[in-house]
């Protein structure tokens, strides 16, 4: 079984919307870390925000959310306000308990449209 | 500016030869990750170093992949007799924050192999 899943091969967003990019994962840890990266053109990858198995609250960095949903086992990402520098490959990510590996999914490829 | 430079950025190769490139991380840092990503996908762990000692190797890492991390700070992967499926971007990782567990990475060298 894939350990993170993005059913979302392409979005396209309008400049100004907000967007959600869907994300599931696959763990039988308790203790796990989720994480969003974006991966423009030009190749770098971005580390954007972390979510904590244990964590209550959903996290935050300015324009960007994360849905949490533990037992649904869902880490969505939110963009709100989008910009056409959001335009970008977006992938989500997963390390469980004391594990150093981090596992990607296959990532969304987010359009803005002006 | 994630603080982990990589060289080359690219490299063009036949197939039978090798390859080596270089991670050097501006500060120090204990642990030292790459990833391998092709086309389309999402980065694939292939081996992590704590200090000098590689710690954990993936499968994808065949006898023809060496790592080393002689003084624990820069990092060299080497791929011998490369093969067209080698060809990919081979990515340099550090740690973010020791509690999260986030990677920044650097820009990765992108290989093709004729």
């Amino acid at each position: 079984a894939q350990k993170i899943t993005q059913t979302q091969p392409g979005m396209f967003v309008q400049e100004k919307e907000a967007v959600t990019l869907d994300c599931t994962y696959d763990t039988s840890d308790q203790s796990y870390g989720l994480f969003w990266y974006k991966q423009p053109s030009s190749g770098e990858m971005i580390f954007l925000i972390y979510q904590g198995s244990y964590d209550e609250q959903n996290a935050t960095e300015g324009r960007y959310s994360l849905n949490f949903q533990k037992a649904r086992k869902s880490a969505n990402l939110v963009i709100s306000a989008s910009q056409l520098g959001d335009s970008a490959m977006y992938f989500c990510a997963m390390r469980e308990g004391g594990y150093q590996k981090v596992t990607f999914g296959t990532g969304t490829k987010l359009q803005v449209i002006p | 500016d994630t603080g982990v430079s990589q060289d080359p950025r690219h490299k063009i190769t036949k197939r039978g030869q090798n390859v080596t490139f270089r991670c050097d991380p501006i500060s120090e840092h204990n642990r030292l990750y790459w990833y391998r990503q092709t086309l389309g996908q999402g980065p694939e762990f292939l081996t992590y170093f704590q200090n000098e000692a590689q710690l954990e190797k993936s499968r994808l890492l065949s006898d023809r992949f060496s790592a080393e991390r002689p003084k624990g700070s820069f990092s060299t992967l080497e791929i011998q007799r490369t093969e067209q499926g080698d060809s990919a971007m081979y990515l340099c990782a550090t740690p973010g924050q020791v509690n999260t567990g986030e990677l920044f990475f650097g820009e990765g060298s992108r290989l093709t192999v004729l």
